[in-house]
């Protein structure tokens, strides 16, 4: 499967620990995204990266939240201090191939739940 | 500027008729009108999408259409059936050089046999 990949796929944490979460993008694509869905609601843009350059990030992305993106390949997310509103679908989304550069693939998503 | 407005929030609908959904938008600078399909536990995948320079494009029994002056895009499934019970978004963004796509709340499809 050459798809988006996302680990772990559910993560039950206690307030205040942290977590990190990893996406493997597509191979070879350039661009890599993070979004962050809740129950009902749309997917909500975090971040976004182009190689290894993190471009943008949104106001949602409080100081407690860091995303890398090293060589350019993976990206990890990480929540310092967990809070129960963090509580979540925290999706990794990659575009970039040289035939369809707008089309966001989006990975499975890690469900974070925060008790 | 960011606002997508989808709806409607729920739609039922037989097997074999047609599903409709709409999206407006408020961003004149979106320039790229994806929907996406989203199942239960699944991320979402695309469906079609469509660039301001056609009104319109159809994919199977897909079909989007687009009205730039209105700032809304529709997404019209024929001859539904129970496998496209799922939740569409409607996802306007930019183009090749910019980023995120501003997703609407979702609509969930339930299609009856």
């Amino acid at each position: 499967d050459t798809g988006v990949s996302q680990d772990p796929r559910h993560k039950i944490t206690k307030r205040g620990q942290n977590v990190t979460f990893r996406c493997d993008p597509i191979s070879e694509h350039n661009r890599l995204y993070w979004y962050r869905q809740t129950l009902g609601q749309g997917p909500e843009f975090l971040t976004y990266f182009q190689n290894e350059a993190q471009l943008e990030k949104s106001r949602l992305l409080s100081d407690r939240f860091s995303a890398e993106r090293p060589k350019g390949s993976f990206s990890t997310l990480e929540i310092q201090r967990t809070e129960q509103g963090d509580s979540a679908m925290y999706l990794c989304a990659s575009s970039g191939d040289l035939t369809r550069t707008d089309t966001q693939y989006f990975g499975p998503g890690t469900r974070l739940t925060v008790l | 500027q960011q606002q997508v407005k989808q709806s409607p929030q729920s739609l039922i609908v037989q097997k074999g008729g047609i599903s409709i959904i709409n999206c407006a938008y408020e961003n004149t600078a979106f320039d790229y009108f994806p929907w996406y399909q989203q199942f239960p536990g699944k991320g979402p995948a695309l469906l079609i999408a469509i660039r301001p320079d056609v009104s319109e494009k159809k994919e199977g029994r897909f079909t989007i259409s687009f009205n730039k002056s209105a700032k809304q895009f529709s997404l019209h499934i024929m001859d539904s059936q129970p496998g496209d019970s799922a939740t569409y978004f409607c996802a306007p963004g930019g183009s090749y050089n910019t980023d995120k796509l501003i997703f609407g709340t979702g609509t969930r499809l339930q299609v009856f046999p």
